[in-house]
């Protein structure tokens, strides 16, 4: 069975600040795919990026970045210089791939959460 | 457009009534998803249609009946709803030949009475 753990709860910073959230995950599939989202306050998911288990190279989208290293099994988030519009709930999930009347589809297996709140 | 709309956004009803949420898509995707968010916990899987046809359905309660009259719209007909079944209902999409990251909606946040 496919577990994906984010064991920090909740995290408060002051702006400005950069903050790491943790990620870890367990799957037997070779393939998988990794992700993670951010849930503000309006309630929709929004995706932020997607990793395949191939390809561990880091990865920096302003001030996002991404650490994926599969030999311990972790996905972990850091965002540079937070601002107060970063307070949100972020989602890692781990995702296998099924099949079923002839295509493919993600089935997301999500984490609990974290709770990010920056303050100003 | 790469919006997924779900109306209506709030919903109350009582126990004996039948509701129906409704969520859009124009992107073309051809698999969509209902998934349901208890307050403080994550998204959990309820259905999967791809290609209008329903793939999975994860154990869900016969009150819950999902229908996808095309591709780009999926409804969730609610009747003889419990007070456990608040929560916040998720419709996303994505494309379903090769899987792709999923687009989301906003919710409908449903209170049973």
């Amino acid at each position: 069975a496919q577990k994906v753990t984010q064991a920090q709860t909740e995290i408060s910073v002051v702006e400005k600040e950069d903050v790491t959230l943790d990620c870890v995950y367990e799957t037997r599939d070779t393939t998988y795919y990794l992700f993670w989202y951010k849930q503000p306050p309006s309630g929709e998911l929004v995706f932020l990026i997607r990793r395949n288990s191939f390809d561990e190279q880091n990865e920096i989208s302003g001030r996002y970045s991404w650490n994926f290293q599969k030999s311990t099994s972790s996905f972990n988030f850091t965002i540079t210089a937070s601002q107060v519009v970063d307070s949100a709930v972020y989602f890692c999930a781990l995702s296998e791939i099924s099949n079923a009347g002839g295509t493919s589809y993600g089935k997301l297996t999500f984490g609990q959460g974290t709770i990010l709140t920056v303050h100003p | 457009d790469t919006e997924v709309t779900q109306t209506p956004k709030h919903l109350v009803m009582g126990m004996t009534n039948k509701k129906s949420l409704k969520c859009e898509q124009h992107m073309g995707h051809r698999a969509m998803y209902w998934y349901k968010q208890k307050a403080k916990k994550p998204p959990e899987l309820m259905f999967v249609y791809s290609y209008e046809k329903l793939s999975i359905n994860e154990s869900v309660p016969s009150r819950f009946s999902p229908e996808c009259p095309n591709s780009s719209l999926l409804n969730l007909h609610l009747h003889a709803l419990q007070p456990e079944d608040s929560a916040l209902y998720l419709c996303a999409s994505s494309q379903a030949r090769d899987f792709e990251k999923l687009f989301f909606g906003s919710g409908t946040q449903l209170s049973v009475l």
